[in-house]
């Protein structure tokens, strides 16, 4: 059963609009992540948060911005959507074990950008 | 210029025969590999991972094998079955970050019946 949640699981919209794509997770994990991919395509970090109030740029650049006032809860927001924000964006947070870190994602968003 | 290559975009196999996916990688820093296994609609999921100081791992039907020296690493599932048919994503990172995982683009197992 997942224990972080991604919505919507599907979204389309119209170019110029602001969209916010939740992501929460009751695991209690300092760190949550947001990815992008596109099919076929590698998954690439567009940001990170160490903690409450840590926003951190990934490595590729994202038009996108996100904020993190609860651990739980890690909403990414695109303020006017165009057609080349069209693409998956993965939610994740990760926790240490056996002094590793492992990722655990949520579903996922599909953004579709008209 | 990518850091985790997965060069076969697909791979077929039999139900009940072996399954190899392979990566390599190029950055000698990576101290950490790990395989991901993502669903259509689903976000990935973690499968198996290995240690630089190892070069086995194995977790039930999965082991992971690392070739330090060809930097390459390869995933073997056996016996593979119909439910294993998913995209198998490789990553590595150093130092233990997961902010620093690289992803390869992923190699698309279909497992026939």
């Amino acid at each position: 059963e997942a224990d972080i949640y991604q919505t919507p699981r599907y979204l389309v919209i119209g170019t110029g609009k602001k969209i916010t794509l939740e992501c929460s997770q009751t695991m209690g994990h300092d760190k949550m992540y947001w990815y992008q991919q596109d099919p076929g395509m590698e998954l690439h970090l567009i940001h990170y948060s160490y903690g409450v109030n840590s926003t951190e740029k990934g490595d590729l650049s994202s038009e996108s911005t996100v904020s993190r006032i609860r651990t739980e809860h890690f909403p990414l927001t695109l303020e006017s959507a165009r057609p080349s924000h069209t693409s998956q964006y993965l939610c994740a947070s990760s926790a240490t074990e056996k002094l590793q870190e492992k990722l655990f994602f949520g579903s996922g968003t599909q953004l579709s950008v008209l | 210029d990518q850091q985790v290559k997965q060069n076969s975009p697909s791979l077929s196999v039999q139900e009940g025969r072996i399954s190899i996916l392979n990566c390599d990688y190029t950055n000698s820093m990576f101290d950490y590999f790990l395989w991901y296994k993502k669903y259509p609609a689903e976000g990935p999921t973690f499968l198996i991972s290995i240690s630089s100081i190892k070069d086995k791992n194995e977790d039930g039907r999965f082991t992971v094998f690392l070739n330090k020296s060809a930097k390459h690493l390869s995933l073997h599932i056996v016996p593979s079955q119909p439910g294993d048919s998913a995209v198998y994503f490789c990553a590595a990172t150093f130092q233990g970050g997961s902010e620093k995982l690289v992803f390869g683009k992923g190699t698309k197992l279909t497992v026939n019946p």
